[in-house]
């Protein structure tokens, strides 16, 4: 079955210390893979986007992706985390050549002072 | 947001009413999509459009159903509601140039 799965629910991190959000999916296409940010109360923004061009993909507040395909993953980076970044992230994958989205049941992460 | 406007922003009902959400953009894209948002699931996909009276099941489709009779609109019904369906709903566009779903404000819906 294609499926995608953010393996934790939550992370913790110091403020100033670097982030790392894991997302691996399962697809027997060519995957496009995103990165989609929401913060409390607010609406859904797209972070960064993979379509077969570079592997590393960086994106917006900075936010980067790498797309493993040996691994089938796709986890999300940021070197140095602001109290801003804290929100619920989802990863996002396009299974098949049907425009059909599925996301990922979301990481929510809390930044520390 | 992108041309997406979604209605209404609220609803509070009962449940065995039936519910209708609208989706409008005034962008022309072909492919148009419906969600559900709940805690601990992110966000299921109920259907999806990809043009004028063609849609498709999405994860999570048993008691919705859509309709697009024109390009603009996207339509999601609840025939009868339930309290399992209390929840927020996004409606999203893909885009033609971007490639990139964008999302409408969402549409939060309180079945009692």
């Amino acid at each position: 079955a294609q499926s995608v799965t953010q393996l934790d629910s939550h992370v913790s991190v110091s403020e100033g210390t670097p982030v790392l959000l894991r997302c691996n999916y399962s697809s027997s296409y060519s995957p496009s893979l995103f990165w989609y940010v929401q913060h409390p109360n607010k609406g859904l923004q797209l972070l960064l986007k993979y379509t077969s061009a570079a592997t590393l993909v960086k994106g917006i507040n900075g936010f980067e992706a790498e797309f493993k395909k040996s691994e089938t993953s796709f986890h999300l980076t940021k070197p140095s985390a602001h109290m801003s970044d804290a929100a619920e992230y989802f990863c996002v994958v396009r299974m098949d050549s049907s425009y059909k989205l599925i996301f990922g049941s979301g990481t929510r992460l809390l930044v520390r002072p | 947001d992108a041309g997406i406007t979604q209605s209404p922003r609220h609803k509070v009902t009962e449940t065995g009413t039936p519910v209708t959400l609208r989706c409008h953009q005034t962008e022309n894209h072909r492919y148009m999509y419906w969600y559900r948002q709940d805690p601990g699931h992110g966000l299921r996909l109920i259907h999806y459009s990809y043009g004028v009276k063609d849609t498709d099941k999405g994860e999570v489709s048993d008691g919705y159903s859509v309709s697009r009779s024109k390009t603009e609109d996207f339509l999601l019904t609840l025939e009868s509601a339930t309290s399992s369906q209390t929840s927020v709903y996004f409606c999203a566009i893909w885009g033609a140039g971007a490639n990139v779903l964008t999302f409408g404000a969402g549409s939060r819906l309180t079945v009692l």
